[in-house]
C-alpha cells in the first residue's frame, strides 16, 4: 500500500533561517510526489511537484523540495523562512492510474519573527 | 486563486439528517475528486467523479454519493450524518489530460451536533 509520513507535527523557525519539512514515502513504482500548504480556514494551494526528472523541484513562493529515492523523501526546503510561511504543509503521493491522493498527516510551520 | 468554488461556508446539522454540498470547478475541468479532513488529519479521498461517473471511491460507506453535472459542478450528499462526519470538505477539479494538476477549492466546514 502507498503511504507517505510526516515525522514532525510542528516545526519552528526562526525568520531568514533555511527551513526543512520532512516526508518519507512508500510506493510500488516510480513515486508522484507532491507538496501542499493549507492557511487558515482555507483550502489546500499546491506548491510543487515531482514526477519524473531532476531530484531538487523548485516551486512556488521561493519553496523547493529533493527528491531521494535511496532515503524514500520528499524534503521541502526554503533557504530563508519568512513570517507568512507559517501554515500548515501536507505532503501527498498520487496513486499510480488514478486521481487519489494519499496525505500525510501535515507538518505545521511556525516562523518567529 | 484556483478558480474553484464551493458553497457553503460553513454548515451546521444535526445527527441523522442529509446534506449537499457544491462545488463549481473551472470551465474544461472534467474531472473532479472529493475529499474529507477531519480535524488535525490530512485530507482523506472520497471519491472521483469523470464526465458524470463515480470513477474511484476510498474507504467511505454508501451514504457518501455524488453527482457530477456537464457544466462542471459537483455535488457531495451525506445521508444519516453522524458526528464523526464532522470535518472539512474538499473538493478538487482538473483537466482531463493533466493528471498531476489538481485545483482544490477552499472547502466547506460541516458540523453535526
Amino acid at each position: 500500500a502507498q503511504s507517505v509520513a510526516q515525522p514532525e507535527d510542528q516545526v519552528n523557525v526562526a525568520e531568514g533561517n533555511p527551513l526543512t519539512v520532512k516526508c518519507t514515502y512508500s510506493v510500488s513504482g516510480n513515486p508522484y510526489l507532491f507538496w501542499y500548504v493549507q492557511y487558515p480556514n482555507r483550502g489546500l494551494q499546491f506548491l510543487l511537484k515531482y514526477i519524473t526528472g531532476d531530484n531538487l523541484v523548485k516551486g512556488s513562493y521561493g519553496f523547493e523540495a529533493e527528491f531521494n529515492k535511496s532515503q524514500t523523501s520528499f524534503h521541502l526546503k526554503k533557504p530563508s523562512a519568512l513570517v507568512s510561511d507559517s501554515a500548515l504543509y501536507f505532503c501527498a503521493v498520487r496513486v499510480t492510474g488514478t486521481d487519489k491522493l494519499i496525505f500525510g498527516t501535515g507538518t505545521r510551520l511556525q516562523v518567529f519573527p | 486563486e484556483t478558480g474553484v468554488t464551493q458553497s457553503p461556508t460553513h454548515l451546521i446539522k444535526t445527527r441523522g439528517q442529509q446534506v449537499t454540498l457544491r462545488c463549481s470547478s473551472q470551465s474544461g475541468h472534467n474531472t473532479v475528486s472529493w475529499y474529507q479532513q477531519a480535524l488535525g488529519q490530512g485530507p482523506q479521498f472520497i471519491f472521483q467523479y469523470y464526465r458524470e461517473e463515480e470513477n474511484g471511491r476510498g474507504n467511505f460507506p454508501p451514504r457518501f454519493s455524488g453527482l457530477q453535472f456537464p457544466n462542471y459542478s459537483s455535488e457531495l450528499n451525506v445521508n444519516a450524518l453522524e458526528l464523526d462526519d464532522s470535518a472539512l470538505y474538499l473538493c478538487a477539479s482538473r483537466d482531463r489530460l493533466q493528471y498531476n494538476e489538481q485545483f482544490f477549492g477552499p472547502g466547506t466546514r460541516l458540523t453535526v451536533l
